[in-house]
């Protein structure tokens, strides 16, 4: 079993919809959790982080951790086609190494 | 200005040869990494570089060496190329080994025909 597992998808949304991605770990040491974005053919760029548990907004994009069901969770509001692109949770124990989740491709549709 | 920059972009090779794949940081970043990225998206950490030093040496085979002649380098040389090696390798940096914000470049497709 994999230290953070993510749901491979297609998700495929209508543009306008909220997109709602999820990642679980095993791993109680995590604190820090993070979303990163990859477009095709491009390297992953950091979108969102947060600390421990608790909810962060940026934007359309909403981060949600929750440390005693070891969830957490990205919301994309008001969805765009440029949207479209493998979303990637990520997360580390203190001064540890960076581990990924499998990625989620999420496809919206104009 | 590319942060992370690597090269070359994509490597066709036959199984059996050595190649190598350079990384370049501009972003004054103490810390570097190899990822593997297969055809599944799962990233995987290789190796991490702190300021020239090894810190992380993941289950890779000795086929794969790092190599950090400063702090902005780190390159990878891989042994007698596998089938199985085919995939994206990623070059990351960030801050330090505290930091979560890696920056990462755009990726070395690797073919092994």
């Amino acid at each position: 079993q994999k230290e953070v597992e993510q749901d491979p998808g297609p998700l495929s949304v209508p543009e306008g919809a909220i997109v709602s991605l999820n990642c679980t770990y095993s791993n109680s040491a995590f604190q820090y959790f993070m979303w990163y974005r990859q477009y095709s053919r491009k390297g992953p760029e950091l979108l969102m982080y947060t600390y421990s548990s608790g909810n962060k907004e940026d934007g359309r994009f909403t981060a949600q951790v929750d440390k005693s069901s070891k969830y957490i969770s990205l919301f994309i509001r008001d969805s765009q086609p440029s949207d479209s692109a493998t979303y990637l949770c990520a997360m580390k124990a203190a001064g540890n190494k960076l581990t990924f989740g499998g990625g989620t491709r999420v496809l919206v549709k104009p | 200005d590319t942060a992370v920059s690597q090269t070359p972009k994509y490597l066709v090779t036959q199984m059996g040869n050595d190649k190598s794949i350079k990384c370049e940081q501009n972003l004054g970043h103490d810390t570097m990494y190899w990822y593997k990225q297969d055809s599944k998206k799962f990233l995987k950490i290789m190796f991490s570089y702190n300021n020239k030093e090894l810190i992380i040496n993941e289950t890779v085979p000795n086929r794969f060496s790092p190599k950090s002649p400063d702090k902005a380098h780190l390159n990878l040389h891989i042994n007698s190329l596998e089938l199985g090696d085919s995939a994206v390798y990623f070059c990351a940096s960030s801050q330090d080994t505290g930091d979560y914000g890696y920056t990462f470049g755009s990726g070395t497709r690797l073919t092994v025909v």
